[in-house]
């Protein structure tokens, strides 16, 4: 079993619309969980991070969490053409565990005029 | 310059030779982290660094060897590397390596292994 899993994608997305994306984590003890996006061809930038559940809200682009279902999700709405990227979802243990961030394949996101 | 830099951005070496990646950090930052990603693999974490000691070693091969000589500055020595070995290697920092901190990547080197 992957410890992070996100679906492959592409997701195709209308200019304007709200693009859903998903990421489901094994590890049960996770503590903090973040959203980078990748450009093709360039470094991960990071969108959001999260700790607790619920929402949370930045612009555009909200993040949603559930420890419980083990699950983290990102909403990007009114999305726009400068939106289409790779986005990569990464847990990390916290407490000890330095920065081990383990990463998704990532979600590849196409937003269509 | 600013951020986190990577040299050579481009590298392509033969199995026999050995090369270095270099990364040096403009933040302040005391943590720094080598990745390497390959196409469509999840980055993969291969080693960390918090304030010059490496606290982590994620089972990478020996013919990778990381150093570390200050809180700026981070290499990856490569020796008899293999053609499975091309991908792209990524450093990145964070300010004192805790799990819940954001860390920042560089452009990155993509490495190709003939």
């Amino acid at each position: 079993q992957k410890e992070v899993e996100q679906n492959s994608g592409p997701l195709s997305v209308p200019e304007g619309a709200i693009a859903s994306l998903n990421c489901t984590y094994s590890d049960r003890v996770s503590q903090s969980f973040f959203w980078y996006r990748q450009y093709s061809g360039k470094s991960p930038e990071l969108i959001m991070s999260i700790y607790s559940n619920g929402d949370k809200e930045d612009g555009r682009f909200t993040a949603q969490l559930n420890k419980a279902s083990q699950y983290v999700s990102l909403l990007i709405r009114d999305s726009q053409p400068s939106d289409s990227a790779t986005y990569l979802c990464a847990v990390n243990r916290g407490g000890d565990s330095w920065g081990k961030l383990q990463f998704g394949a990532g979600t590849q996101v196409v937003v269509t005029p | 310059e600013t951020g986190v830099t990577q040299t050579p951005r481009h590298l392509v070496m033969g199995m026999t030779n050995k090369k270095s990646l270099k990364c040096e950090q403009h933040l302040g930052h005391n943590a720094m982290y080598w990745y390497k990603q390959s196409a469509k693999k999840p980055l993969e974490l291969m080693f960390v660094y918090s304030l010059e000691e490496r606290v982590e070693n994620n089972s990478v091969p020996s013919r990778f060897s990381p150093e570390c000589p200050n809180s700026s500055h981070l290499f990856l020595h490569l020796h008899t590397l293999q053609p499975e070995d091309s991908a792209l290697y990524l450093c990145a920092s964070s300010p004192r390596g805790g799990g819940q901190e954001t860390q920042y990547f560089g452009p990155g080197t993509r490495l190709l292994v003939l």
